[in-house]
């Protein structure tokens, strides 16, 4: 089945200590986007990436870093700068050149919890 | 990107169809209506998206009005599995790698 995934589903950890969040991709989408969402509240952009090698910062970036490495993969590293990890944490992908189709709509992973204590 | 304005909260009761409402008065002829869900602690999932025609899928109808100032996203016999938080979101046909913007939707509980 194609789809996206992201694991842990739960993740804790102390503060100060740097975490990577995995998402995986076998739709063959070239786009690829983390974003962060805070109890009731809507999601908020961290990284995209178009294309492999390639990423750009999103509306909250800080204290987070991303590679590219493979079309299928979109590590997002939590580093001990960001203030308030806390929250649950959604990959998505998209395609990214025209192929033919009527829409370019975002497919998400079920998101990863992250809990720092 | 257009802003939308979208109630905070609706109950329907399971069976009846559910009407959830959405403002974008500030749209512009280029910028898509589109409609994502999303279920308590999992991802988005999109429903469907339209220009100015009215739209019809496997899941749900979506009426725009004419002068596209509001849409209406109907979920034609809502059932408990529905219960979710829907988002409008108004956009340009996303370009190569452009995000969506979020709000904070309308949290839709379907009632037995």
């Amino acid at each position: 089945d194609g789809g996206i995934t992201q694991s842990p589903k739960y993740l804790f950890r102390k503060e100060g200590q740097n975490v990577t969040l995995s998402c995986e991709q076998n739709l063959n989408h070239d786009a690829m986007y983390w974003y962060r969402q805070d109890p009731g509240q809507g999601l908020r952009l961290i990284y995209y990436s178009q294309i492999v090698n390639d990423f750009q910062k999103g509306d909250i970036a800080e204290g987070y870093s991303v590679s590219r490495e493979k079309k299928e993969s979109f590590p997002l590293t939590v580093t001990s700068a960001q203030k308030n990890p806390t929250a649950f944490y959604l990959c998505a992908s998209s395609i990214s050149r025209d192929r033919g189709q009527r829409s370019y709509e975002q497919y998400f992973g079920p998101g990863t919890r992250l809990t720092v204590t | 990107d257009a802003k939308t304005t979208q109630p905070p909260s609706m109950d329907c009761a399971e069976g009846r169809a559910a009407n959830l409402p959405c403002n974008h008065s500030t749209i512009s002829g280029n910028e898509y209506v589109y409609w994502y869900r999303q279920i308590h602690s999992q991802g988005p999932q999109y429903i469907i998206h339209g220009l100015k025609n009215n739209e019809t899928n496997e899941m749900a109808s979506l009426i725009i009005t004419e002068d596209r100032k509001s849409s209406t996203l109907i979920l034609p016999h809502a059932t408990l599995r529905d219960t979710a938080v829907y988002y409008c979101i108004v956009r340009v046909a996303p370009r190569y790698g452009q995000n969506f913007v979020f709000g904070p939707g309308t949290r839709l509980s379907v009632l037995p």
